[in-house]
C-alpha cells in the first residue's frame, strides 16, 4: 500500500485561503468517500480536523473545509491564521479494514 | 470525556521485541475499532494495524512482526512488535475509530516513544 501524495509544503498570508492535495488511487481515494484529514502541531499529537471527504468535528472553525474529485481530495483553509501553521496530513480507507496515509504537508503562515 | 492514555517510553535493542499498552477510558471500548498508526522521527504518519470484536488486520509491511490484542475487561489494548529494527523507531499511537458515524481516528493516544538501538 503506497502512502497518498501531498505536497512536501504550502505557503500564505494571512487571510488569504490554500489548498493542500491528497492524491491516491482508485484503491482508495477514488473508491470510497473517506477521506480524513489532521492537524499536527509540532511535538504534538495529531488532530482531527476533517472527516467522510468534507465533516468537521465538533469544535474545528468553518474555515477548513474539504472536497474530493476522483483520486484526489483537498483540504481548504480559507482566512488563514497563524496557528493554522502546521503539518497537515490527509488519510484514506483503503478497503478490508485498512488506511493509508499521505505523506504530509508542512503550511507556512507567512 | 474519551480518551485513551498508553504506556511509557520503550528502549530495546534490534531483535527484541516490545509490547504497548492503550488504556481506553469515558467511552464504551466495545463499540469502537482501534488502530495503532505510528510516527519516525521526521516523518508522516503510518498505519500499522486494526483491531474491533477480535478481528485484526495488519499493513503488510509489519504482517507477520505485528500482533494487536484487546482486554475488555481492562479496557485495554496492546501492541507486540517483534523482530524490532532500528527502522522501528517510532512514536506509536493508538487511535480510536470514529465510529458508525464515519470514518476517521477521533481519539488518539498521547503517544509512545520506542527506541531501537544496539
Amino acid at each position: 500500500q503506497s502512502a497518498l501524495t501531498q505536497p512536501r509544503s504550502v505557503s500564505g498570508s494571512p487571510g488569504q485561503s490554500v489548498t493542500i492535495s491528497c492524491t491516491g488511487t482508485s484503491r482508495d481515494v477514488g473508491a470510497y468517500n473517506y477521506v480524513s484529514w489532521y492537524q499536527q502541531d509540532p511535538g504534538k499529537v495529531p488532530k482531527l480536523i476533517l472527516y467522510d471527504v468534507t465533516k468537521r468535528p465538533s469544535g474545528v472553525p468553518g474555515r477548513f473545509s474539504g472536497s474530493k474529485s476522483d483520486n484526489t481530495a483537498s483540504l481548504t483553509i480559507s482566512a488563514l491564521q497563524a496557528e493554522d501553521e502546521a503539518d497537515y496530513y490527509c488519510c484514506s480507507f483503503a478497503g478490508t479494514s485498512s488506511w493509508v496515509f499521505g505523506g504530509g504537508t508542512k503550511l507556512t503562515v507567512l | 470525556q474519551a480518551q485513551l492514555v498508553q504506556s511509557g517510553a520503550e528502549v530495546k535493542k534490534p531483535g527484541a521485541s516490545v509490547k504497548v499498552s492503550c488504556k481506553a477510558s469515558g467511552y464504551t471500548f466495545v463499540n469502537h475499532g482501534l488502530s495503532w498508526v505510528r510516527q519516525a522521527p521526521g516523518q508522516g504518519l503510518e498505519w500499522m494495524g486494526w483491531i474491533y470484536s477480535g478481528n485484526t488486520n495488519y499493513a503488510q509491511k509489519v504482517q507477520g512482526r505485528v500482533t494487536l490484542t484487546t482486554d475488555t475487561s481492562t479496557n485495554t489494548a496492546y501492541m507486540d512488535l517483534r523482530s524490532l529494527r532500528s527502522d522501528d523507531t517510532a512514536v506509536y499511537y493508538c487511535v480510536r475509530d470514529i465510529g458508525p458515524a464515519g470514518d476517521a481516528f477521533d481519539i488518539w493516544g498521547q503517544g509512545t516513544m520506542v527506541t531501537v538501538s544496539s
